[in-house]
């Protein structure tokens, strides 16, 4: 069962706006509608950012945004702060009843 | 408020089992799945499978086949994940997650079980 590829790095400076993709297949990204987004700052627990795509859990910031072409999500961040320094997952339901999630992506915030 | 705690670290041998617990409280117990993900030292999150907290029913990541078993204790409100035989590798951060199937997100976590093992 393979992660769903994410960039392993990206940086940006205070203000700019990044995008993170996460790709996967047709079985997965691709084939529903189920991409959540986590944030996890070093020694915490993931944070769901985004679900369903593009819908926002209440209290996260509207800098945050979801999108999805054929098998690729995208997370954006825009107007970007220190805060927003860390580690984002994918994750999409894959068939059957199985989940996957991405590699992983550390945001630099210069 | 939701949440969920989880059992604290554990040091293990190769080849020996680990049990870890995952408390859940603030709602209806048998109402949602559980889900187990593991994060390996400086590792990205990978899914381990689920339990059915209602029916008991478990779905396994297929490499974990064989050697994870997931129970739960509904009037203990606990869901349980045990490792078998194992190895320096499954040296990692183990967490726990309800998932909301629809919308469908993984909210919240548990604060995640370190477990070791030594080579």
């Amino acid at each position: 069962q393979s992660a769903l590829t994410q960039p392993a790095s990206v940086s940006g400076s205070p203000g700019q706006s990044i995008t993170i993709s996460c790709t996967g297949t047709g079985s997965d990204v691709g084939g529903y509608n189920y991409v959540s987004w986590y944030q996890q700052h070093p020694g915490k627990a993931p944070k769901l950012i985004m679900y369903d795509v593009n819908r926002r859990p209440s209290g996260v910031s509207s800098r945050f945004s979801g999108s999805k072409s054929g098998n690729t999500a995208s997370l954006t961040i825009s107007g970007l702060q220190d805060e927003d320094e860390s580690d984002y997952y994918c994750c999409s339901y894959r068939s059957s009843d199985t989940w996957v999630f991405g590699g992983g992506t550390r945001l630099t915030v210069l | 408020q939701v949440q969920l705690v989880q059992s604290g670290a554990e040091v293990q041998k190769p080849g020996a089992s680990v049990k870890i617990s995952c408390r859940a409280s603030g709602y209806t117990f048998p109402a949602y799945d559980l889900h187990w993900v593991r994060q390996a030292p400086g590792q990205s999150l990978e899914w381990m499978g689920w339990i059915n907290n209602g029916n008991g029913n478990t779905k396994y990541a297929q490499r974990f086949q064989g050697r994870v078993t997931f129970t739960r204790d509904t009037s203990a409100t606990t869901a349980y994940m045990e490792l078998s035989s194992l190895r320096t590798e499954d040296t990692a951060m183990y967490y726990c997650a309800r998932l909301n199937w629809n919308p469908n997100w993984f909210d919240p976590w548990g604060q995640g079980t370190l477990v070791t093992v030594p080579s």
